[in-house]
């Protein structure tokens, strides 16, 4: 059974361009939440997608964005990219039933760094 | 208020040992309380987590002790082996959906054999 599974594993940009992250989540689970961490930091929450729509933001600008697909897939955006966007951006996955909506399933990252 | 304050930033333990992190939270609205183990390379793989109406939670050498009244909680990790050493996060949450989570900083722990 895959787990979280994201591309690119790494990517190199220029500040001001745009990039795209994806995210399969894990088979059963029906939402994503994307977070943001850091070198040395802990994850930062960006938003949560469900049911194809965002559920919960954290305090990021509009630049990042996102969107949920019809078989739970998510990609998440981000525009005019800046040096301190350069980060380890990881997708978790999980189950909004009745029992278990907490626990999370994170992949492996993607690697932006903006030069 | 919606920060956890997490200590100490880095720990060294010998084989066989007590590992012990502490985590710090603010808002009382926080009902979930999960650590996190991070290995270089990989995400956040859940470890434990406790809710607040439980003072302790074991799982094998793992375990969550919990101080509503003082807003702490913290994880001790027995007999601490190599294959410990990681980065853990706590982390806590709120309500229904609450895949929201506020990470602590983290601790890096080295296992010395």
């Amino acid at each position: 059974d895959a787990g979280v599974t994201q591309s690119p594993t790494h990517l190199i940009k220029t500040r001001g361009q745009q990039v795209t992250l994806r995210c399969s989540p894990k088979s059963g689970h029906d939402t994503v939440s994307w977070y943001q961490q850091a070198l040395g930091q802990g994850p930062q929450f960006i938003f949560q997608y469900y049911e194809e729509e965002e559920r919960q933001r954290g305090n990021f600008p509009d630049r990042f964005s996102g969107h949920q697909f019809p078989n739970y897939s998510s990609e998440l955006n981000v525009n005019a990219l800046l040096l301190g966007d350069s980060a380890l951006y990881l997708c978790a996955s999980s189950f909004t039933g009745l029992i278990g909506a907490n626990v999370l399933t994170f992949g492996a990252g993607s690697r932006l760094t903006v030069l | 208020q919606q920060q956890v304050k997490q200590s100490p930033q880095s720990l060294i333990v010998q084989k066989g040992g007590i590992s012990i992190i502490n985590c710090a939270y603010e808002n009382t609205a926080f009902d979930y309380f999960p650590w996190y183990q991070q290995f270089p390379g990989k995400g956040p793989a859940l470890l434990i987590a406790i809710r607040p109406d439980v003072s302790e939670k074991k799982e094998g050498r793992f375990t969550i002790s919990f101080n509503k009244s003082a807003k702490q909680f913290s994880l001790h990790i027995m007999d601490s082996q190599p294959g410990d050493s990681a980065t853990y996060f706590c982390a806590a949450s709120i309500g229904e959906y609450g895949n929201k989570l506020v990470f602590g900083a983290g601790t890096i722990l080295r296992v010395k054999s």
